[in-house]
């Protein structure tokens, strides 16, 4: 089982939609959670992230967390073409020092 | 504030070779982890350092290997190239406390034939 799993896609979705992204992670004792988009060729970009169970707003994004299902989402609301991407899930090991990211979800936004 | 700056940016190398890649971090920051990047396998974690001290080491051959300064620069080493070693390397820097979000590098690109 990988430390932290997400579907790798493609999700697309038309323009204006709702993009929903998952991730699952194993280590039932991890703290922090984090979302990174990474557009081709760029290296990751952090934005959002999330430490307690719920939600957490940052304009069009939410992120989700639930600790008890081990369990991570995030949801882009009026998704634009320039939110094509592929979208990371990470999670860091607390006792290990170390950020453990998902193989990534790629989305692509219909114009 | 400047961000996290990895140099070069680009490199070919031969198999055989060695390779170093560095990596500043952003000012105030302490840690430092590297991560290679692979089309089929992803942000893979190479190593983590804080104050000069690796605190973790992912499944890599002990050909890579790295070390950070006083000043938190760091760098990497990759000694007997292989075609295999051909990836994205990352650096991430953090501030080593109870805030662990990363701020990536834009990477180096290296490229072995």
């Amino acid at each position: 089982q990988k430390e932290v799993e997400q579907n790798s896609g493609p999700l697309s979705v038309p323009e204006g939609a709702i993009a929903s992204l998952n991730c699952t992670y194993s280590d039932r004792g991890s703290q922090s959670f984090f979302w990174y988009r990474q557009y081709s060729g760029k290296s990751p970009e952090l934005i959002m992230s999330i430490y307690s169970n719920g939600d957490k707003e940052d304009g069009r994004f939410t992120a989700q967390l639930n600790k008890a299902s081990q369990y991570v989402s995030l949801l882009i609301r009026d998704s634009q073409p320039s939110d094509s991407a592929t979208y990371l899930c990470a999670v860091f090991h607390t006792g290990g020092f170390k950020t453990i990211f998902g193989a990534g979800t790629r989305l692509f936004v219909k114009a | 504030k400047a961000g996290v700056t990895q140099t070069p940016r680009y490199l070919i190398k031969t198999r055989g070779q060695q390779v170093t890649l560095s990596c500043s971090p952003i000012s105030g920051h302490r840690s430092v982890s590297w991560y290679q990047q692979t089309p089929g396998q992803g942000l893979q974690f190479l190593f983590e350092y804080f104050s000069e001290t690796q605190r973790n080491k992912g499944n890599f051959p002990g050909r890579f290997s790295g070390r950070q300064f006083s000043n938190s620069r760091s760098e990497m080493n990759v000694s007997t190239l292989e075609l295999g070693d051909s990836a994205l390397y990352l650096c991430a820097s953090t501030t080593g406390g109870g805030n662990t979000e990363a701020f990536f590098g834009q990477g180096t690109r290296l490229t072995v034939v």
